[in-house]
C-alpha cells in the first residue's frame, strides 16, 4: 500500500524557513517523480515544486522559484522542501504527491499524502 | 505560462441528473488533462487521466473528454457522494497548473 506521510510544518514568521519532509512507503521510490502541491485556506490547488525520480530534474512554480528548494534522499525514501524567505501568502497545507508515469517530465498525481500545515505570520 | 479556467465555478443538480464541467487551456496541450475530485475536508483523489482514461476503481459514472484545449467531465448520473469540488491540471509540460475548481452541490 501506498503511503505517503509529510512532517514539518508549522507557523513561522515572515522571512523565515522552513524544511517539509515526505516519507514514503509501498513503491519504488526512486523510480517515481513526485512533487508538492499546496492549498491556501478556502482557496483552490496550487502545484508547487516537482522533481524526477532520479533527482536529476526539478522544476518550481514561479511563485516560489528562488525561494523554494526541492529535494529526496532515496536512501531514506523521503521528499523534501526547503522554504526559504517565506511570505504570507505561503500559507497553505502543503501536500507530497506521486507521479504515475515514471519516465516522462508529465506529472499528474495517483497518491497523495494528508498533507502538512504551514502557517507564515507574525 | 499555459492558463486554465474551468466553468463554471460552481452548480446545484439533482440526485440522477447529467453533471457536466468543461475545463479550457489557453494552449493546446494535446490529451495531457487530469480531473481530480476533492472532498470536504479530504485530499483530492484522482478521477481520470490522459483526459478520457478513468483511474482505477473510479466509478464509471464518470468520464472525460477532450483534447487541444477544450475537455469536459461528466457525470452521468450525479449521486449525493459525489458533493465535492473538481479541479483540472494540465500536465504536458511544467509549470503542472491546476484550474480553478468546480464546486457541485446536490439541489
Amino acid at each position: 500500500e501506498v503511503q505517503l506521510l509529510e512532517s514539518g510544518g508549522g507557523l513561522v514568521q515572515p522571512g523565515g524557513s522552513l524544511r517539509l519532509s515526505c516519507a514514503a512507503s509501498g513503491f519504488a521510490f526512486s523510480t517515481y517523480p513526485m512533487s508538492w502541491v499546496r492549498q491556501a485556506p478556502g482557496k483552490g490547488l496550487e502545484w508547487v515544486s516537482g522533481i524526477s525520480g532520479s533527482g536529476g530534474s526539478t522544476y518550481y512554480a514561479d511563485s516560489v522559484k528562488g525561494r523554494f528548494t526541492i529535494s529526496r534522499d532515496s536512501s531514506k525514501s523521503t521528499l523534501f522542501l526547503q522554504m526559504n524567505s517565506l511570505r504570507a501568502e505561503d500559507t497553505a497545507v502543503y501536500y507530497c504527491a506521486k507521479t504515475p508515469l515514471g519516465n516522462k517530465a508529465k506529472y499528474f498525481f495517483d497518491y497523495w499524502g494528508q498533507g502538512t500545515p504551514v502557517t507564515v505570520s507574525s | 505560462d499555459i492558463q486554465m479556467t474551468q466553468s463554471p465555478s460552481s452548480l446545484s443538480a439533482s440526485v440522477g441528473d447529467r453533471v457536466t464541467i468543461t475545463c479550457r487551456a489557453s494552449q493546446g496541450i494535446n490529451n495531457y488533462l487530469a480531473w481530480y475530485q476533492q472532498k470536504p475536508g479530504k485530499v483530492p483523489n484522482l478521477l481520470i487521466y490522459a483526459a478520457s482514461t478513468l483511474q482505477s476503481g473510479v466509478p464509471s459514472r464518470f468520464s472525460g473528454s477532450g483534447s487541444g484545449t477544450d475537455f469536459t467531465l461528466t457525470i452521468s448520473s450525479l449521486q449525493p457522494e459525489d458533493v465535492a469540488t473538481y479541479y483540472c491540471q494540465k500536465y504536458n509540460s511544467p509549470p503542472f497548473t491546476f484550474g480553478p475548481g468546480t464546486k457541485v452541490e446536490i439541489k
